[in-house]
């Protein structure tokens, strides 16, 4: 069975920090892989996504990830955070043979000292 | 004004009791999941639904159990078989046409506690 580790449990911050959240998962063949935000009372959201193609994908509000298919990684960055970045993160896997659905890791929660 | 909605956003469940969680999506969406959060261990799957009239186990489906009679909806049913159902439970929809490349849409999220 897949699985999704972040090992960042807990990270803390100041205004302007640069940001990495690693997320390492354990399945070897094709994966979609998947960041989700939940910024305290509100939905969760899709923050960036990688199908396919260059490794470097971009998502909403500044954040950037990186596949690396030979370390089975998919960290997520922001080169200057601010406080409205205060949020839980959540990554996720999907599998080719598991239809479409999700694997998440246990998130890490992100505070941003103003 | 499209969305997945949940209620309620409080439930309070006393032992023994069966409780039942809603779920509702305008999306025209296919596919139905249930998760549940607990804090240090991410989302994990309950049930799915890829059409109506059907629907899976996912990782954690023991004292849970669902319908699936319409598309827009997806009940979760937490029963008294589930020893610890104090957790957040979010439901999510996705297009459901059979890929691997889809985004889940989630809905706000209902806190059960038990009394």
């Amino acid at each position: 069975a897949q699985s999704v580790s972040q090992h960042n449990h807990h990270v803390i911050l100041s205004e302007a920090a640069s940001l990495e959240l690693g997320c390492n998962y354990s399945y070897g063949g094709t994966v979609n892989l998947f960041w989700y935000v939940q910024y305290p009372g509100q939905h969760l959201q899709l923050l960036l996504k990688y199908f396919s193609g260059d490794p470097l994908v971009k998502g909403i509000k500044g954040f950037e990830a990186e596949f690396i298919k030979s370390k089975f990684s998919f960290n997520l960055r922001k080169p200057s955070v601010q406080w409205s970045d205060t949020a839980e993160y959540f990554c996720a896997v999907n599998a080719g043979s598991a239809g479409n659905m999700l694997t998440f890791g246990g998130g890490t929660r992100l505070m941003v000292k103003p | 004004d499209g969305g997945i909605t949940q209620s309620p956003k409080y439930l309070f469940r006393k032992e023994g009791q069966n409780v039942t969680l809603s779920c509702e999506q305008n999306l025209n969406h296919d596919a139905m999941y249930w998760y549940r959060q607990d804090p240090g261990q991410g989302l994990r799957l309950i049930y799915y639904s890829q059409i109506v009239n059907d629907f899976q186990k996912g990782d954690i489906a023991e004292g849970y159990s669902v319908s699936r009679e319409k598309k827009e909806s997806f009940p979760l049913t937490v029963t008294s078989a589930q020893k610890n159902p104090t957790a957040f439970y979010l439901c999510a929809s996705s297009i459901g046409a059979g890929g691997t490349q889809e985004t889940q849409y989630f809905g706000p999220g209902t806190r059960l506690l038990v009394l």
